[in-house]
């Protein structure tokens, strides 16, 4: 089992352009969380998905943000139109339909600068 | 609001000495507590949760619901703890939303 695997490690964007950050989970889970670690700052909620269903966007941005979590596939983070202040790490994590938070596994995140 | 606070941003210690990882929360209701550990490139983890009352790599740590502490122990630091620490708490509606502290980075100096 690889483990949650996100790409691109690295992901260098100007600003203006789109952003799209790839998520596949653990196999067998079907929950997939998003969070953003600003420079500084700790992990902050995002999204909480399941397959095909947006469960809680509570911590996403109103604008240029959007999450998927397709029937197959990975899930995407798309940021639209970014700018320098979205440069962060966005780190998916994935669990099991039971227990969720003990069975919570990390990506090793998406580091997304801005220029 | 719920909210997870960790004070300090750096720890040092030295090997051999005790480490006290602090966490303070505030939540209205029950709270389910994390620590989770990143090492130097390498993904997070779970370290341990409250709940489940265990000792993971010689850490423990207690929840005290009257201060909203769940601070993280260990009675004698090793160079291999050196990593960046986070304590988390489980939001509301059993969704396994997580909110985090901002993290503290512990040194254990040889």
């Amino acid at each position: 089992n690889a483990g949650v695997m996100q790409n691109p490690r690295h992901l260098v964007r100007r600003r203006g352009q789109e952003a799209r950050l790839r998520c596949s989970p653990m196999k067998g889970h079907s929950h997939v969380y998003w969070y953003r670690q600003l420079p500084e700052e700790g992990l902050k909620f995002m999204v909480y998905l399941q397959k095909e269903n947006i469960i809680d966007e509570s911590g996403m941005p109103k604008e240029r943000f959007s999450a998927e979590f397709p029937k197959e596939g990975p899930s995407i983070l798309r940021i639209q139109q970014v700018v320098r202040g979205d440069s962060a790490a966005y780190f998916c994590a994935s669990s099991p339909l039971t227990d969720r938070a003990k069975g919570y596994t990390f990506g090793s995140g998406t580091r997304l600068t801005v220029v | 609001a719920q909210r997870v606070t960790q004070p300090e941003k750096l720890l040092s210690v030295f090997k051999g000495a005790p480490v006290e990882l602090k966490c303070n929360y505030s939540y209205s209701g029950s709270p389910e507590l994390f620590w989770y550990v990143q090492y130097s490139r390498q993904r997070l983890q779970l370290l341990l949760r409250h709940i489940s009352r265990e000792s993971i790599k010689g850490f423990t740590a207690d929840l005290n619901k009257g201060e909203t502490s769940f601070h993280l122990k260990k009675p004698f630091a090793q160079e291999e703890d050196s990593a960046m620490y986070y304590c988390a708490l489980s939001g509301p509606g059993n969704t396994g939303k997580l909110i985090f502290g901002q993290g503290t980075t512990l040194q254990v100096k040889p």
